[in-house]
Parts: C-alpha cells; sequence; structure tokens
C-alpha cells in the first residue's frame, strides 16, 4: 500500500521559514495536500493540488511537489502556525494521509 | 454557510454495531465526494472510506467488509454503518467534502468519537 513519510516534528523561530517534507513513491505524479490541525480542532485546508492556497489561508503558506517529494512552506512563521500538520495523496481511488508532523514555533 | 455536523458517536461494546451520521448544509452531498476520516486518540489522520458522486465507494483495508458508506439525498446526509466492532476502531470520526476533481478535503466536520470498549 502506498505510503507518506513526514518527519515527526519540525522547529522554528517566529518570523523565520518553516518547511515540512512528504516523501512518497512518485508523489509528484499525484496532487500533494496539506492539513492544519490545532489541538482540539478539526482539521483546516492549506493547500491543495500541490501549490493552491483555499480562501482565506494567508500568503505565507505556500507548497511545492516534485519527484518523490512535496513540501509545505510557512514563510515569517507566526505563533499561531504552531499545530500539526498533515499531507495527503491520493493513490488507487484510496486516500492516503502522511503520519503527522508537529510544528513548533520557538 | 457551509457546514457538516456528524452524530451518533457514544461508546459502544465490542462486537456492537453503530451507524455515524453527518448532516450537510449550504451544498448537496450527492454532487460531491464525500469521505468519512478517523483519527485516534492521541494518533494521526486515517481515511476511512469515500462515496463518490456517481454511488461508487471505497473502503481502507482496515474497514473493508464491517463499514458501510452511504447517502440519504432526500436528508442531504452522509451515513457510516459500523459493524464488528473492535477496539482500534476507538476514535473521533469526521466527515469531509471533496469537491469533483478537486482532490483535498475543503470542509470538515467537526468529529464524533466512537468509544469500543466493553
Amino acid at each position: 500500500s502506498y505510503e507518506l513519510n513526514q518527519p515527526p516534528t519540525v522547529s522554528v523561530s517566529p518570523g523565520q521559514t518553516a518547511s515540512i517534507t512528504c516523501s512518497g513513491d512518485k508523489l509528484g505524479d499525484k496532487y500533494a495536500s496539506w492539513y492544519q490541525q490545532r489541538p482540539g480542532q478539526s482539521p483546516v485546508l492549506v493547500i491543495y493540488q500541490d501549490t493552491k492556497r483555499p480562501s482565506g489561508i494567508p500568503e505565507r503558506f505556500s507548497g511545492s511537489n516534485s519527484g518523490n517529494t512535496a513540501a509545505l512552506t510557512i514563510s515569517g512563521t507566526q505563533a499561531m502556525d504552531e499545530a500539526d500538520y498533515y499531507c495527503q495523496a491520493w493513490d488507487s481511488r484510496k486516500v492516503v494521509f502522511g503520519g503527522g508532523t508537529k510544528l513548533t514555533v520557538l | 454557510e457551509v457546514q457538516l455536523v456528524e452524530s451518533g458517536g457514544g461508546l459502544i461494546q465490542p462486537g456492537g454495531s453503530l451507524r455515524l451520521s453527518c448532516a450537510a448544509s449550504g451544498f448537496t452531498v450527492s454532487s460531491n465526494y464525500m469521505s468519512w476520516v478517523r483519527q485516534a486518540p492521541g494518533k494521526g489522520l486515517e481515511w476511512v472510506s469515500v462515496i463518490y458522486s456517481g454511488g461508487s465507494t471505497y473502503y481502507a483495508d482496515s474497514v473493508k467488509g464491517r463499514f458501510t458508506i452511504s447517502t440519504d439525498n432526500s436528508k442531504n446526509t452522509l451515513y457510516l454503518q459500523m459493524n464488528s466492532l473492535r477496539a482500534e476502531d476507538t476514535a473521533v470520526y469526521y466527515c469531509a467534502r471533496e469537491p469533483t476533481d478537486f482532490n483535498a478535503f475543503d470542509i470538515w466536520g467537526q468529529g464524533t468519537m466512537v468509544i469500543v470498549s466493553s
């Protein structure tokens, strides 16, 4: 079965750039999406179709996807960005999520 | 307002059955792909099942043969019938909308908790 791998944790200082990666076999041939989940809340879509931002998502969130790796980049990271982030893709008519990355803003 | 509201969760004994509901407002369930996604306590997101706008259904291997996804278009509601429940099915269950060919879930419900325990 298809797998997506994320680092368990990423740390960043306020105002700096955070990058969270998601790797999977030929992931670049699929669309990758990213979700933010704060404690006790439902997931929120922040990037879809590799690079697109839904309405209401700040411009500091951006995405890329090529080869075997997709990435979520948060520029000028703020304290409110501290959350769990999950990548997601479709494979053979099934949805696959990465294991999640806890972003800590120190 | 576009929203999803889940209900039907609770405490159930192993081997039991439960039906979850997800009421949609502000859009038509049958015009979208609708999924169930679960999250065990302290764990990550796990996709459970999808129903396409054409009615085709697909399941994660972990629930195939035990869970059934369906919709009632007259009530604009998504369902998940869960049979032969196991302790490992304990989780918060979310319903989520994926607009056709969007390849992502743009609307999520607030979740409903299912606890399988004796």
